[in-house]
């Protein structure tokens, strides 16, 4: 069965960077997507980005554009996003989730656990 | 960027009633991009809807999407008391950011 598995929770100091990996099994990781999006404490869902795992590109949402990378290990079939310059507000839960079907234009039909993620001086 | 408004923000029902849920786009959309999630605390969101109607996998038949333009609705035929979480809406065609909506609560009356 499909199963993403996310790395653990972290705690940095504004300014740092955060690097959270998603493992995938159960599936052709080069087959289908990752897209990542985040829960701040007591707000709703909002779409991080989207790494094609056969082409590598990808897409963020323009908030996030000077401090994210996504990549992706295909030899291992994990997906990293890593965010930069963090600040209090990034603060959140971040789930990886993997594309229903193929190409960019998907639902997300599995979804990590979420790793926590908390940015306190 | 496409806005999503969902109502209400919180819906008080009791077990066995119906639920109707709303999404509202800022612009028209492609009814081929619009999905519903259900997220309970501690848990990953899991897809209910994708392309506005079309139930995920394992999904019971109490849940049914429709809509198509600026409109979009959840309903929920008979609630079960798993029913009782968040619910959002997606947008995933297009530019991205594949918007989320900002969610509706169904709470137990």
């Amino acid at each position: 069965q499909v199963q993403l598995v996310q790395s653990g929770a972290e705690v940095k100091k504004p300014g740092a960077s955060v690097k959270v990996s998603c493992k995938a099994s159960g599936y052709i990781f080069t087959s289908y997507d990752i897209t990542w999006v985040r829960q701040a404490p007591g707000q709703g869902l909002e779409w991080v980005g989207w790494i094609s795992t056969y082409k590598g590109n990808s897409n963020f949402a323009l908030e996030f554009q000077d401090r994210i990378t996504m990549t992706t290990d295909t030899s291992t079939s994990t997906a990293f996003l890593e965010l930069r310059s963090l600040k209090s507000d990034d603060t959140a839960v971040y789930y990886c989730a993997r594309s229903l079907l193929r190409g960019e234009l998907s639902p997300l039909s599995d979804w990590g656990q979420g790793t926590l993620v908390t940015v306190s001086s | 960027e496409i806005v999503l408004t969902q109502s209400p923000g919180t819906l008080s029902l009791s077990p066995g009633e119906r639920a109707t849920l709303s999404c509202r786009a800022s612009q028209s959309v492609s009814s081929t991009y619009l999905a519903w999630y259900q997220h309970k605390p501690g848990q990953a969101p899991r897809l209910l809807v994708y392309r506005a109607s079309t139930r995920a996998t394992g999904i019971p038949d109490r849940f049914s999407g429709s809509g198509s333009g600026t409109d979009f609705t959840l309903t929920i035929g008979r609630l079960e008391p798993e029913d009782f979480a968040v619910y959002y809406c997606q947008l995933y065609g297009s530019s991205p950011p594949h918007t989320f909506g900002q969610g509706t609560k169904l709470d137990i009356k």
